[in-house]
């Protein structure tokens, strides 16, 4: 059975930094694509940043140069380092597992419960 | 940036009714990229439907999507009392940004 724990969240003051984990299991991490969806307070849902099996990292324009993703196979961990935190990144994060299929069928079929972000004086 | 655009924001009916959702992208997107999703309170999205049109394991036949280029629709034949929730549409591309469209809440 596929599981996505995220951990690391928390409540942090504008421009602090934090780093959100997700420990997967069920599959085999390090041949997937991995990515984080932030959800704000009643919003939408708001797509950051991915990961290829091989490193390549991808980010929304909103968290570019503040956020790094990254991942370790002999860990078996994704992380997500959230710098210069601005009120806005308030929101419950969600990583996902990223499935492709023949190279142009992409979708996230499976996430996690999710980590709550506040960033708060 | 691709925008996909849902409508409508809300939409009130019955079980048992019949339930369209559209989601418009604002250049054209590949069938293989287009995604569904469904979102409870409280809880994670759910894959629903990929490649525009095929249901994700697990889910019933009463959910179809489909559509092409910039106009993608996602069908609920007969609504069931669990199926109230929000629903996403998604771009997938080959390149991220992999963008969401704002959702269409489905009540009773």
């Amino acid at each position: 059975e596929v599981q996505l724990l995220e951990s690391g969240g928390g409540l942090v003051q504008p421009g602090g930094s934090l780093r959100l984990s997700c420990a997967p299991s069920g599959f085999t991490f390090s041949n997937y694509a991995m990515t984080w969806v932030r959800q704000a307070p009643g919003k939408g849902l708001e797509w950051v940043s991915a990961i290829s099996p091989g490193g390549n990292t991808y980010y929304a324009d909103s968290v570019k140069g503040r956020f790094t993703i990254s991942r370790d196979h002999s860990k078996n961990m994704l992380y997500l380092q959230m710098n210069s935190l601005r009120a806005e990144d308030t929101a419950l994060y969600y990583c996902a597992k990223v499935q492709v299929e023949m190279s142009t069928i992409r979708y996230f079929n499976y996430w996690g419960q999710g980590t709550l972000v506040t960033v708060s004086s | 940036e691709i925008v996909l655009t849902q409508s409508p924001g809300t939409l009130s009916l019955s079980p048992g009714e019949r339930a369209t959702l559209s989601c418009r992208a604002s250049q054209s997107v590949s069938s293989n990229s287009l995604v569904w999703y469904q979102q409870k309170p409280g809880q994670a999205p759910r894959l629903l439907i990929y490649g525009a049109s095929t249901r994700a394991t697990g889910i019933p036949d009463r959910f179809s999507g489909s559509g092409s280029g910039t106009d993608f629709t996602l069908t609920i034949s007969r609504l069931e009392p669990e199926d109230f929730a929000v629903y996403y549409c998604q771009q997938c591309g080959r390149s991220p940004p992999y963008t969401f469209g704002q959702g269409t809440k489905l009540e009773i």
